[in-house]
């Protein structure tokens, strides 16, 4: 347990569907990020969210649409998905963005397919 | 561009000892991280060096040489336990974090 919540866990969705996921940290931290980790391939940023305001938005297509409502709660909104989205999406939080030194604590992820 | 590479897969024996080397070349260095995240589960973070030279933490050390753009995580009596997937990750001038693929390590008995 690392104190950030990621559900679900696992996701198959079809191209067609919209749905939603969800990510929760507990560490009172104001940084919180989206990651995509596809396999043997670097982790890719996509946002990240300072104090609730986006900070950077990494080139990411507008099938991807964050939310963040509060410091403790980030949602990845997806719709109209292609087969090659489908991957390991991980959530992050850390004290700041913009700080040297802070470490990045990490969700589980979701496995998602796309059929 | 940015670049940080380490090795795919590496292969070590229960109660030996491996080293993990890690290259970069990053638009300015805020420090380097190193990862571990075994299979299926999210990464934990292991260390940060910032200045040049080894720090030590129980079995795991992991060590900085910015003028070289090098850096290495050392494993000491290794444990099945400690397979796993080790990523190593730069901070960048803009304070960005640019990961290396990761490096797999497998453990035999």
């Amino acid at each position: 347990e690392t104190g950030v919540t990621q559900t679900p866990r696992h996701l198959v969705m079809g191209m067609t569907n919209k749905k939603s996921l969800k990510c929760e940290q507990h560490l009172g931290h104001n940084a919180m990020y989206w990651y995509k980790q596809s396999a043997k391939k670097p982790l890719e940023l996509m946002f990240v969210y300072n104090f609730k305001e986006q900070t950077e938005n990494n080139s990411v297509p507008s099938r991807f649409s964050p939310e963040c409502p509060n410091s403790s709660h980030l949602f990845l909104h997806l719709h109209t998905l292609q087969p090659e989205d489908s991957a390991l999406y991980l959530c992050a939080s850390s004290q700041q963005a913009g700080e040297g030194g802070t470490e990045a604590f990490f969700g589980q992820g979701t496995r998602l397919t796309v059929v | 561009g940015q670049n940080i590479d380490q090795p795919t897969e590496m292969t070590a024996t229960e109660g030996a000892i491996v080293q993990i080397n890690c290259t970069y070349q990053t638009s300015g260095f805020n420090g380097l991280f190193w990862y571990q995240q075994h299979a299926g589960e999210a990464p934990t973070f292991l260390s940060y060096n910032v200045l040049d030279g080894l720090e030590e933490k129980g079995r795991f050390s992991s060590f900085l040489s910015r003028s070289k753009g090098y850096s290495y995580l050392l494993l000491k009596e290794l444990q099945m336990k400690d397979s796993a997937s080790y990523l190593c990750a730069v901070m960048d001038s803009n304070y960005q974090l640019i990961w290396g693929a990761g490096t797999k390590l497998i453990i035999k008995p």
